[in-house]
């Protein structure tokens, strides 16, 4: 079935680093590819998307580029900042009633 | 204006009870969904309904009864509370092909 593999954390950055978190994806067809973002004691909210190969989602600063060759959708921001310390799930949508299969999620810190 | 809304934010229960959660969305979308996130935020597809439908139902124990009262809502009731049923559960809703959008999340906690 259809999985997604995010790497292990928690990520631990200072404030104006380079962040990057891997994702990678298994699936049949061609998935839909999110990432979402969970600040604490919040609900989840989309963060950016790419719907087909080599689209670009980007929102906030934050970037990852839909690549079919690699099955990725890495997340990258060029300059972190506290308040971006969240947990940040990947995610995909494949099926014909679009349900979310996520990655477990890595926790970013952001220290000053 | 709340899109997505779930009550109650806190349900703290004790083993063997029986409760529910609901769920309303203002979006005018037709698909819902229950999500389950465990205590090591793992996140995992429970049922989805589409106008009211039963779509996917991903081999929850049938303790747990999603009931669809109008395309607007969606609810969820819990029997025979375990301890393993303690995990924030979240509701979404979704429009065509466009993304889902979750609510804030319900704690349960099971003692």
């Amino acid at each position: 079935g259809d999985s997604v593999t995010q790497m292990e954390g928690p990520v631990t950055l200072s404030e104006e680093a380079f962040l990057t978190i891997n994702c990678t994806y298994t699936a049949t067809g061609y998935p839909s590819l999110f990432w979402y973002v969970q600040y604490p004691g919040e609900g989840l909210q989309l963060l950016l998307k790419a719907t087909k190969a080599d689209d670009k989602g980007s929102n906030k600063g934050f970037e990852a580029t839909y690549r079919k060759e690699t099955t990725s959708f890495h997340l990258e921001k060029g300059s972190v900042q506290v308040s971006d310390s969240a947990v940040y799930f990947c995610a995909l949508s494949s099926s014909g009633f679009q349900k979310l299969v996520f990655g477990t999620g890595t926790r970013l810190l952001v220290s000053p | 204006d709340t899109a997505v809304s779930q009550t109650p934010k806190y349900l703290v229960t004790q083993m063997g009870n029986d409760k529910s959660i609901k769920c309303e969305q203002n979006l005018g979308h037709d698909t819902m969904y229950w999500y389950k996130q465990d205590s090591k935020k793992f996140l995992k597809i429970m049922f989805s309904y589409n106008n009211k439908e039963l779509i996917i139902n991903e081999t929850v124990p049938n303790r747990f009864s999603p009931k669809s009262p109008d395309k607007a809502h969606l609810n969820l009731h819990i029997n025979s509370l375990e301890l393993g049923d303690s995990a924030v559960y979240f509701c979404a809703s979704r429009q065509a092909d466009y993304e889902q959008y979750f609510g804030p999340g319900t704690r349960l906690t099971v003692t």
